[in-house]
């Protein structure tokens, strides 16, 4: 067990809906990152939030938004969802500090576009 | 962007082989991290290098940071059925105030018990 809770573990929606996806950080992690698993692909990296406010940007979609909270959870939104759109949805959180990048990961959530 | 090349990208091997594992880059990161994920499950951290040339080791698992800092490799010594699963690397780097990990695309390990 990360420490790094996900919800929803599985999502099933139709096109054109819009979704919100949970992240709660390991205990005294700052940092939350978010990231797309597709079939065959690898990890992209969608967005960083460090403390509340916004990090870094990776190949996020329009689309998509996250924001965290003070209480340093996280959410992804997803909205118009295409059936492109389906994959694992990963988060992970690291610490502050010299060694603030080994980032540990949640389970995921599968997400499936109908 | 910044890109990690992985290789191979899929490997079957015996029970008790030992398999290698590479990664590259043509930019330089900060920091080197192994991840193993299972079928279903996140990542999870196997090993993290911080120094060019470190070498550090976890148990069966030995990687190192290559010394111009834009390589790592991952061995794994007497592997075991449950060594299964996809191996990723991931180089961190700082940019004009942004963290920024930056995930190879994975390598498939099968072990044939």
């Amino acid at each position: 067990d990360s420490g790094v809770t996900q919800t929803p573990k599985h999502l099933i929606t139709a096109t054109g809906q819009r979704v919100t996806l949970r992240c709660s950080p390991r205990s005294g992690d700052l940092s939350v990152y978010w990231y797309q698993q597709s079939l065959d692909q690898g990890l992209q990296f969608l967005i960083q939030y460090y403390n509340g406010e916004e990090r870094a940007k990776g190949n996020i979609l329009e689309r998509f938004s996250a924001q965290q909270f003070p209480d340093l959870h996280s959410e992804l939104n997803l909205s118009s969802l295409e059936l492109g759109d389906s994959a694992l949805y990963f988060c992970a959180s690291s610490p502050r500090g010299h060694r603030n990048t080994e980032a540990f990961f949640g389970q995921g959530t599968r997400l499936t576009v109908v | 962007g910044q890109q990690l090349n992985q290789s191979p990208q899929s490997m079957f091997i015996q029970e008790g082989e030992d398999v290698s594992m590479n990664c590259t880059s043509s930019s330089i990161f900060n920091t080197w991290l192994w991840y193993k994920q299972d079928p279903g499950e996140g990542p999870v951290l196997l090993i993290a290098l911080y120094k060019a040339g470190e070498l550090t080791s976890n148990g069966r698992l030995t990687a190192q940071f290559g010394i111009t800092r834009k390589d790592s490799f991952l061995n794994i010594s007497a592997s075991i059925p449950s060594d299964v699963g996809i191996y990723f690397c991931a180089g961190h780097l700082t940019q004009g105030g942004s963290e920024k990990l930056v995930f190879g695309k994975g390598m498939k390990l099968t072990v044939n018990p």
